[in-house]
């Protein structure tokens, strides 16, 4: 059971596109949504994270849009680079302020962007 | 600072051998410590967590195990490997409140 959907599993875009990564949830415990990317080889690294009292978070060219209601949330990558090509995944904690907390992945979306 | 290693990095086992991939982390006591599959297709799969020595709880009913024997180390372990069990191990560790810190992974492959 996927608690953490993301689509599309795969994206191409030219250099300078914006690339957009959507995810969706049922599970009302989750309170935190970071967003991992990995390069081929090595493990995953966070990017950007976003609370769910907040629509929309930005750091650099990442922007993180969250809809509480309809329980999705999406990346986007402004002015992508041949060096975003990586898988993102993102994710959701359920209990992250407690010790039990645990952090559950979509499948992960794999971005080529030429150049 | 703190670091999480894991080794082996890359391991070829037949079916039915046995598997022992270890986890350490540095720089930090008390961590939670987690293992995490990935597998093609499937994206990271939460396979066991563990809070403090000898406190492992599963997520997912398989042919593998989890140990805690020390503070920083978490082993993954199974009796007798699947075809099914090949993929991308990682282990990892929460810092603070928010944050999964990941090591650089172990690959196996079960032929």
């Amino acid at each position: 059971q996927q608690q953490v959907k993301q689509s599309p599993q795969s994206l191409i875009v030219q250099k300078g596109g914006i690339p957009i990564i959507n995810c969706a949830y049922e599970n009302t415990a989750f309170d935190y949504f970071p967003w991992y990317q990995q390069f081929p080889g090595k493990g995953p690294a966070l990017l950007i994270a976003i609370r769910p009292d907040v629509s929309e978070k930005k750091e650099g060219r990442f922007t993180i849009s969250f809809n509480k209601s309809a329980k999705q949330f999406s990346l986007h990558i402004m002015d992508s680079q041949p060096g975003d090509s990586a898988t993102y995944f993102c994710a959701a904690w359920e209990g992250r302020g407690s010790t039990l907390g645990r952090l559950y992945f979509g499948r992960g979306t794999q971005l080529t962007v030429w150049p | 600072s703190q670091t999480i290693h894991q080794w082996p990095a890359t391991l070829v086992q037949p079916v039915g051998s046995p598997l022992s991939l270890e986890c350490t982390v540095e720089g930090t006591s008390n961590p939670n410590l987690y293992w995490y599959r990935q597998a093609a297709g499937r994206g990271l799969q939460l396979l066991f967590y563990s809070v403090g020595i000898g406190q492992i709880s599963s997520e997912v009913p398989q042919n593998l195990s989890a140990s805690r024997p020390q503070d920083r180390q978490f082993i993954l372990s199974s009796k007798k490997l699947l075809l099914s069990d090949s993929g991308f191990y990682l282990c990892a560790w929460k810092l603070g409140a928010n944050v999964l810190t990941f090591g650089a992974g172990s690959r196996l492959t079960v032929l």
